[in-house]
Protein backbone atom coordinates (compact mmCIF):
# COMPACT_ATOMS: atom_id res chain seq x y z
CA UNK A 1 0.00 0.00 0.00
CA UNK A 2 0.84 4.01 -0.64
CA UNK A 3 2.77 5.29 2.12
CA UNK A 4 1.72 8.83 1.52
CA UNK A 5 -1.95 9.94 2.05
CA UNK A 6 -2.61 13.60 0.37
CA UNK A 7 -5.64 15.60 0.85
CA UNK A 8 -7.37 16.86 -0.36
CA UNK A 9 -7.96 14.80 -3.27
CA UNK A 10 -9.01 17.51 -5.79
CA UNK A 11 -8.49 20.92 -5.37
CA UNK A 12 -10.21 23.25 -7.83
CA UNK A 13 -9.35 27.01 -7.53
CA UNK A 14 -9.44 30.48 -8.60
CA UNK A 15 -6.48 32.38 -10.99
CA UNK A 16 -4.05 34.04 -8.43
CA UNK A 17 -5.32 32.01 -5.14
CA UNK A 18 -2.99 29.79 -3.18
CA UNK A 19 -3.07 26.29 -3.21
CA UNK A 20 -2.27 24.17 -0.41
CA UNK A 21 -1.79 20.05 -0.45
CA UNK A 22 -0.95 17.92 2.44
CA UNK A 23 0.68 14.38 2.55
CA UNK A 24 1.25 12.37 5.37
CA UNK A 25 3.45 9.31 5.88
CA UNK A 26 4.14 6.71 8.31
CA UNK A 27 7.70 5.88 8.32
CA UNK A 28 10.60 7.95 9.38
CA UNK A 29 12.00 9.53 5.95
CA UNK A 30 15.60 10.57 4.61
CA UNK A 31 13.73 12.98 2.19
CA UNK A 32 10.22 13.75 1.06
CA UNK A 33 9.80 15.28 -2.86
CA UNK A 34 6.90 16.50 -4.85
CA UNK A 35 6.26 16.09 -7.90
CA UNK A 36 3.72 17.28 -10.56
CA UNK A 37 2.02 15.33 -13.29
CA UNK A 38 0.16 16.68 -16.11
CA UNK A 39 -2.39 14.46 -17.63
CA UNK A 40 -0.71 11.57 -19.18
CA UNK A 41 2.50 12.72 -18.94
CA UNK A 42 5.76 11.95 -16.79
CA UNK A 43 6.80 13.19 -13.38
CA UNK A 44 8.45 17.05 -13.18
CA UNK A 45 10.50 17.14 -9.64
CA UNK A 46 9.60 20.38 -7.96
CA UNK A 47 11.20 20.11 -4.84
CA UNK A 48 13.27 18.01 -2.55
CA UNK A 49 13.26 18.60 1.24
CA UNK A 50 15.52 16.43 3.80
CA UNK A 51 14.38 15.18 7.35
CA UNK A 52 16.60 17.50 8.97
CA UNK A 53 14.32 20.66 7.27
CA UNK A 54 11.75 22.33 8.21
CA UNK A 55 10.92 24.45 5.21
CA UNK A 56 11.76 24.98 1.95
CA UNK A 57 11.21 27.83 -1.12
CA UNK A 58 11.53 27.67 -4.86
CA UNK A 59 10.18 30.77 -6.75
CA UNK A 60 6.17 30.63 -6.46
CA UNK A 61 6.09 27.21 -4.03
CA UNK A 62 6.78 26.56 -0.33
CA UNK A 63 7.11 23.74 0.83
CA UNK A 64 7.04 22.62 4.55
CA UNK A 65 7.91 19.21 6.21
CA UNK A 66 6.88 18.01 10.09
CA UNK A 67 8.55 14.80 10.92
CA UNK A 68 6.93 14.57 14.22
CA UNK A 69 3.30 14.88 12.83
CA UNK A 70 5.11 12.66 9.64
CA UNK A 71 3.54 15.34 7.36
CA UNK A 72 4.43 17.42 4.54
CA UNK A 73 2.77 20.77 2.93
CA UNK A 74 3.08 22.16 -0.65
CA UNK A 75 1.87 25.50 -0.86
CA UNK A 76 1.76 27.43 -4.47
CA UNK A 77 1.00 30.78 -4.82
CA UNK A 78 -0.10 33.70 -7.19
CA UNK A 79 -1.79 30.28 -8.88
CA UNK A 80 -1.51 30.40 -12.82
CA UNK A 81 -3.91 28.10 -15.02
CA UNK A 82 -1.10 26.50 -16.30
CA UNK A 83 -0.49 24.99 -12.52
CA UNK A 84 -2.91 22.80 -13.18
CA UNK A 85 -1.99 19.49 -12.52
CA UNK A 86 -1.42 16.31 -10.53
CA UNK A 87 0.98 16.75 -7.47
CA UNK A 88 2.67 14.04 -5.75
CA UNK A 89 4.14 13.62 -2.83
CA UNK A 90 6.78 10.76 -2.60
CA UNK A 91 9.26 9.97 0.37
CA UNK A 92 12.76 8.20 0.72
CA UNK A 93 12.25 5.92 3.36
CA UNK A 94 15.29 5.70 5.88
CA UNK A 95 16.94 2.65 6.80
CA UNK A 96 15.70 0.99 3.27
CA UNK A 97 17.59 -1.59 1.44
CA UNK A 98 16.91 0.12 -2.12
CA UNK A 99 18.94 3.15 -3.18
CA UNK A 100 16.55 6.04 -3.81
CA UNK A 101 13.26 4.13 -3.81
CA UNK A 102 10.39 6.27 -3.52
CA UNK A 103 6.92 5.87 -2.32
CA UNK A 104 4.45 7.64 -3.53
CA UNK A 105 1.18 9.57 -2.19
CA UNK A 106 -2.34 8.89 -4.03
CA UNK A 107 -1.61 12.74 -5.28
CA UNK A 108 -3.99 15.79 -5.56
CA UNK A 109 -5.39 16.96 -8.66
CA UNK A 110 -5.62 20.36 -8.70
CA UNK A 111 -7.31 22.90 -11.31
CA UNK A 112 -6.45 26.27 -11.41
CA UNK A 113 -9.74 28.35 -13.46
CA UNK A 114 -8.65 31.41 -15.25
CA UNK B 1 21.02 17.97 -17.89
CA UNK B 2 19.34 14.83 -16.29
CA UNK B 3 17.19 14.09 -19.57
CA UNK B 4 15.25 10.69 -19.31
CA UNK B 5 13.77 9.43 -22.35
CA UNK B 6 11.50 6.24 -22.60
CA UNK B 7 11.01 4.93 -25.67
CA UNK B 8 8.05 3.63 -27.61
CA UNK B 9 5.95 6.62 -26.09
CA UNK B 10 2.84 4.62 -26.52
CA UNK B 11 2.04 1.09 -27.83
CA UNK B 12 -0.87 -0.94 -29.04
CA UNK B 13 -0.60 -4.88 -29.21
CA UNK B 14 -2.31 -7.69 -29.42
CA UNK B 15 -3.23 -10.12 -26.16
CA UNK B 16 -0.27 -12.95 -25.91
CA UNK B 17 2.43 -10.45 -27.21
CA UNK B 18 5.69 -9.30 -25.56
CA UNK B 19 6.68 -5.49 -25.52
CA UNK B 20 10.03 -4.18 -24.65
CA UNK B 21 10.26 -0.28 -23.07
CA UNK B 22 13.29 1.35 -23.47
CA UNK B 23 14.52 3.70 -20.59
CA UNK B 24 17.42 5.80 -21.19
CA UNK B 25 19.80 8.56 -19.12
CA UNK B 26 20.47 10.69 -22.24
CA UNK B 27 23.17 12.99 -20.56
CA UNK B 28 23.84 11.27 -17.36
CA UNK B 29 24.75 7.93 -15.66
CA UNK B 30 22.35 6.58 -14.06
CA UNK B 31 23.36 3.37 -11.32
CA UNK B 32 19.73 2.53 -10.47
CA UNK B 33 16.82 3.09 -12.56
CA UNK B 34 13.46 2.51 -11.27
CA UNK B 35 10.43 1.41 -13.18
CA UNK B 36 6.58 2.75 -11.75
CA UNK B 37 3.21 1.49 -13.14
CA UNK B 38 0.43 3.64 -13.43
CA UNK B 39 -3.37 2.89 -13.65
CA UNK B 40 -5.67 5.89 -15.03
CA UNK B 41 -6.43 8.79 -11.96
CA UNK B 42 -4.19 6.46 -9.60
CA UNK B 43 -0.68 6.93 -8.27
CA UNK B 44 2.65 5.04 -8.97
CA UNK B 45 3.02 1.90 -7.97
CA UNK B 46 6.74 1.38 -8.04
CA UNK B 47 7.20 -2.25 -10.01
CA UNK B 48 10.90 -2.74 -9.77
CA UNK B 49 14.46 -1.68 -8.44
CA UNK B 50 17.08 -1.90 -11.26
CA UNK B 51 20.72 -1.65 -10.99
CA UNK B 52 23.14 -2.02 -13.53
CA UNK B 53 24.99 -5.37 -13.97
CA UNK B 54 22.77 -7.35 -11.09
CA UNK B 55 19.10 -8.62 -11.15
CA UNK B 56 16.33 -6.46 -10.55
CA UNK B 57 14.36 -6.37 -6.81
CA UNK B 58 10.82 -6.71 -7.64
CA UNK B 59 8.28 -5.42 -5.12
CA UNK B 60 5.95 -7.39 -3.62
CA UNK B 61 2.81 -8.53 -6.08
CA UNK B 62 4.82 -8.19 -9.40
CA UNK B 63 5.93 -11.25 -11.16
CA UNK B 64 9.37 -10.99 -12.31
CA UNK B 65 8.35 -14.01 -15.05
CA UNK B 66 6.05 -11.43 -16.52
CA UNK B 67 7.91 -8.37 -16.35
CA UNK B 68 11.62 -9.25 -17.23
CA UNK B 69 14.36 -5.67 -16.68
CA UNK B 70 17.47 -5.74 -17.91
CA UNK B 71 19.95 -3.24 -16.72
CA UNK B 72 22.79 -3.63 -19.26
CA UNK B 73 24.63 0.09 -18.92
CA UNK B 74 24.74 2.55 -17.07
CA UNK B 75 21.88 4.62 -19.44
CA UNK B 76 19.67 1.91 -20.40
CA UNK B 77 17.26 0.00 -19.07
CA UNK B 78 14.27 -2.43 -20.45
CA UNK B 79 11.48 -3.24 -19.01
CA UNK B 80 9.86 -6.07 -21.11
CA UNK B 81 6.18 -7.06 -20.55
CA UNK B 82 5.93 -10.60 -21.74
CA UNK B 83 2.54 -12.55 -22.71
CA UNK B 84 0.50 -9.19 -22.19
CA UNK B 85 -3.36 -9.25 -21.75
CA UNK B 86 -5.51 -6.07 -21.12
CA UNK B 87 -4.71 -5.99 -17.76
CA UNK B 88 -1.52 -5.13 -18.23
CA UNK B 89 -2.12 -2.35 -19.93
CA UNK B 90 -0.87 0.97 -18.18
CA UNK B 91 1.41 4.05 -18.15
CA UNK B 92 4.66 2.50 -17.33
CA UNK B 93 6.99 5.03 -15.56
CA UNK B 94 10.75 4.92 -15.64
CA UNK B 95 12.86 6.81 -13.52
CA UNK B 96 17.04 7.57 -12.87
CA UNK B 97 18.95 8.27 -10.21
CA UNK B 98 22.59 9.50 -10.65
CA UNK B 99 25.64 7.82 -9.42
CA UNK B 100 25.98 10.73 -6.96
CA UNK B 101 24.40 13.28 -5.37
CA UNK B 102 20.99 13.73 -3.63
CA UNK B 103 18.46 11.05 -4.40
CA UNK B 104 16.37 12.91 -7.05
CA UNK B 105 15.28 10.76 -9.60
CA UNK B 106 14.66 12.02 -13.07
CA UNK B 107 11.51 10.51 -14.82
CA UNK B 108 10.89 9.93 -18.19
CA UNK B 109 7.87 10.63 -20.26
CA UNK B 110 5.96 7.45 -19.66
CA UNK B 111 4.70 4.80 -22.33
CA UNK B 112 0.93 4.01 -22.63
CA UNK B 113 0.67 0.14 -23.11
CA UNK B 114 -2.46 -0.73 -24.39
CA UNK B 115 -3.05 -4.29 -24.69
CA UNK B 116 -6.55 -5.40 -26.78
Amino acid sequence: SQQGEEDPQALSIQEGENATMNCSYKTSINNLQWYRQNSGRGLVHLILIRSNEREKHSGRLRVTLDTSKKSSSLLITASRAADTASYFCATDEAGGTSYGKLTFGQGTILTVHP
Amino acid sequence: GAVVSQHPSWVICKSGTSVKIECRSLDFQATTMFWYRQFPKQSLMLMATSNEGSKATYEQGVEKDKFLINHASLTLSTLTVTSAHPEDSSFYICSASRTSGANEQFFGPGTRLTVL
